[in-house]
């Protein structure tokens, strides 16, 4: 069974331009998550998609922004690229069953993202 | 809300020797628990889980976890480390509120040495 895929793996970008990035789930898996990992801010939350609809978000501004297709892929857009948007960034799926809490979230290896 | 607090940032340790990684975690509802692994430039890969039953989680590599609910922890150990074993440790919560999400702690990075 293929694990998340994320592409592309690394990036470098400058500062104001936007970038967009991809995120294939597990198969069946309809939940998608994105964290932004910093060495000074550790993980943290930015948004996560289930059958199509954004369900949730964290605390970022609305540079950032996300979709989800039919598919379940996932795509996450930052406009207008600053330095501190440098980081990796993760993709995570999860098999989320309706009333079912048995959950964890299967993690691709992430696009290093690099503004200049 | 959850949290997840991890006590240490950085724990050195010989190779051979046994490592406690230690969490606490508050949370208001029922709690499943993970630890995660993060090799460099890598994302992260599940050590270990708990969702319920027995309190003593086995998982890979040797690792194992012990849920305690009266402390509101969840300790990662390993009795003998190798240095293949360095890497960052997180210890997170999953969170359905309005949604799915996991919550992770600020990591723990295990440096073994030889």
């Amino acid at each position: 069974k293929a694990g998340v895929t994320q592409t592309p793996r690394y990036l470098i970008k400058t500062r104001g331009q936007q970038v967009t990035l991809s995120c294939s789930p597990i198969s069946g898996h309809r939940s998608v998550s994105w964290y932004q990992q910093t060495p000074g801010q550790g993980l943290q939350f930015l948004f996560e998609y289930f059958s199509e609809t954004q369900r949730n978000k964290g605390n970022f501004p609305g540079r950032f922004s996300g979709r989800q297709f039919s598919n379940s892929r996932s795509e996450m857009n930052v406009s207008t690229l600053e330095l501190g948007d440098s980081a990796l960034y993760l993709c995570a799926s999860s098999l989320v069953v309706i009333g079912n809490r048995n959950t964890e979230a299967f993690f691709g290896q992430g696009t290093r993202l690099t503004v200049v | 809300a959850q949290s997840v607090t991890q006590l240490d940032s950085q724990v050195p340790v010989f190779e051979e020797a046994p490592v406690e990684l230690r969490c606490n975690y508050s949370s208001s509802v029922s709690v499943y628990l993970f630890w995660y692994v993060q090799y460099p430039n890598q994302g992260l890969q599940l050590l270990l889980k708990y969702l319920s039953g027995s309190t003593l989680v086995k998982g890979i590599n040797g690792f194992e976890a012990e849920f305690n609910k009266s402390q509101t922890s969840f300790h990662l150990r390993k009795p003998s480390v190798h240095i293949s074993d360095t890497a960052e440790y997180f210890c997170a919560v999953s969170d359905h509120a309005g949604g799915f999400k996991t919550i992770f702690g600020a990591g723990t990075r295990l440096f073994v040495k030889a």
